[in-house]
């Protein structure tokens, strides 16, 4: 089982609608979880980040994170084809040998049509 | 506050060549990561610095790959010998991790190809 999963997708949604975006992660002593963006050619950048249970809201974005489960989910309302770009979970793993260590999902790719 | 720096951006050597890439973190912070990300995939952990300290380097294919980090700073990251399968782009980030901060920064990365 892969550390961090996220469906490759493509994933498609018009141009107005809600983009949801899901990954799990193996490890229950998982303590933060972010979402990055990255453009075609790109490198990614930071767009969320979260450490609680529970709904984070940042603009048209909602990270959402549900430890019991072990998936955190990020929401991009009002999607804009400017938001076409694939999307990548990390999860920070937690302090371990001395040091936090983080794991990149594989990302999703989103494609927001007009 | 400047980003972190890469150079160069855009490299293209023949297998067996060496290469060398360099970078230059955000001022003050104390985490330092080389990934390779290949067409498609995301980004793979090389190696990670705290300081100029190594606390991973698990997946770094010692036997051609190097990196070190001086005073804490900029870091070079060596192929040597380089083979096809390293076609990639190097990204470079860091981290301030003070005060539970684990946000990683994202250089523009190297675009190596090898033919």
């Amino acid at each position: 089982q892969k550390e961090v999963e996220q469906n490759s997708g493509p994933l498609s949604v018009p141009e107005g609608a809600i983009a949801s975006l899901n990954c799990t992660y193996s490890d229950r002593g998982s303590q933060s979880f972010f979402w990055y963006r990255q453009y075609s050619g790109k490198s990614p950048e930071l767009i969320m980040f979260i450490y609680s249970n529970g709904d984070k809201e940042d603009g048209r974005f909602t990270a959402q994170l549900n430890k019991a489960s072990q998936y955190v989910s990020l929401l991009i309302r009002d999607s804009q084809p400017s938001d076409s770009a694939t999307y990548l979970c990390a999860v920070n793993l937690g302090f371990s040998g001395g040091y936090q260590k983080v794991t990149f999902g594989t990302g999703t790719k989103l494609q927001v049509i007009p | 506050e400047a980003g972190v720096a890469q150079s160069p951006r855009y490299k293209i050597i023949e297998k067996r060549q060496s290469v060398a890439f360099w970078c230059n973190p955000i001022s003050g912070h104390a985490t330092l990561y080389w990934y390779q990300q290949i067409l498609g995939q995301g980004p793979k952990l090389l190696i990670q610095f705290q300081n100029n300290g190594v606390v991973d380097d698990s997946q770094l294919p010692k036997d051609r790959f190097s990196a070190e980090r001086l005073k804490g700073v900029d870091s070079t990251l060596k192929i040597q010998p380089a083979k096809l399968e390293d076609s990639a782009v190097y990204l470079c980030a860091s981290s301030l991790e003070l005060g539970g901060s684990y946000e990683q920064y994202f250089g523009p990365g190297t675009r190596l190809t090898v033919t």
